[in-house]
């Protein structure tokens, strides 16, 4: 059973550009949750979705934003970035919504903002 | 809001000996869940170990147990026979009975030195 893929695994962009990382769920998960991981802030949470529904969204500007497709499928995107938002995106998948137990978490996309 | 602190940055072992992590967390909740997680160079977040609140038996995991100390808000790892394979970042979490996301502490680097 293959696990959560993110792609790419690593990504250098510019300030002032955009980016959007892609996240598959372990199949028959319709949950994606994204966490963004940095030295000084630790993991935070950015969004999740659920059959291609935003269902909870954490403190992050509107620069951060999210979809879902039909398979499950999810991407972020970052729209002007700036150097701090430099960081390990892990995302995770679960089989439902609310649930405490079952995340798989992928290994992330390290994205380097120069 | 749900804080979660663990206060020691790094920690090493000596190969085979016993490490004790430590985690507090704050929260008004009377249900929710905490956990364990590694995050070897891999990076991929893997589950250690769980705790319900509602449980007052404390969780094992073959090598791995945690002293949860409800009152206290208190939430504790304890790896005993330690292996190299142990060398990670290991982060505490709390996560509500409603909520829908992960509160992570900022990790604890720990290192088995053979």
């Amino acid at each position: 059973k293959a696990g959560v893929t993110q792609t790419p695994r690593y990504l250098i962009k510019t300030r002032g550009q955009q980016v959007t990382l892609s996240c598959s769920p372990i199949s028959g998960h319709r949950s994606v949750s994204w966490y963004q991981q940095t030295p000084g802030q630790g993991l935070q949470f950015l969004f999740e979705y659920f059959s291609e529904t935003q269902r909870n969204k954490g403190n992050f500007p509107g620069r951060f934003s999210g979809r879902q497709f039909s398979n499950s499928r999810s991407e972020m995107n970052v729209s002007t970035l700036e150097l701090g938002d430099s960081a390990l995106y892990l995302c995770a998948s679960s089989l439902e919504t609310g649930t405490p137990y079952g995340y798989t978490f992928g290994s992330g996309t390290r994205l380097t903002v120069v | 809001a749900q804080t979660v602190t663990q206060s020691q940055p790094e920690m090493s072992v000596q190969e085979a000996e016993t490490v004790t992590l430590s985690c507090t967390y704050d929260t008004s909740e009377s249900n929710y869940y905490l956990f364990w997680y590694k995050q070897p160079p891999s990076r991929q977040m893997i589950l250690v170990i769980r705790q319900e609140a509602y449980k007052q038996q404390n969780a094992t995991e073959n090598r791995f147990s945690v002293n949860f100390q409800k009152a206290a808000k208190s939430f504790s790892l304890k790896i005993s026979d330690s292996q190299l394979g142990d060398t990670a970042m290991y982060f505490c979490a709390f996560r509500s009975f409603t909520g829908n996301q992960f509160y992570f502490g900022t990790g604890t680097s720990l290192t088995v030195i053979p």
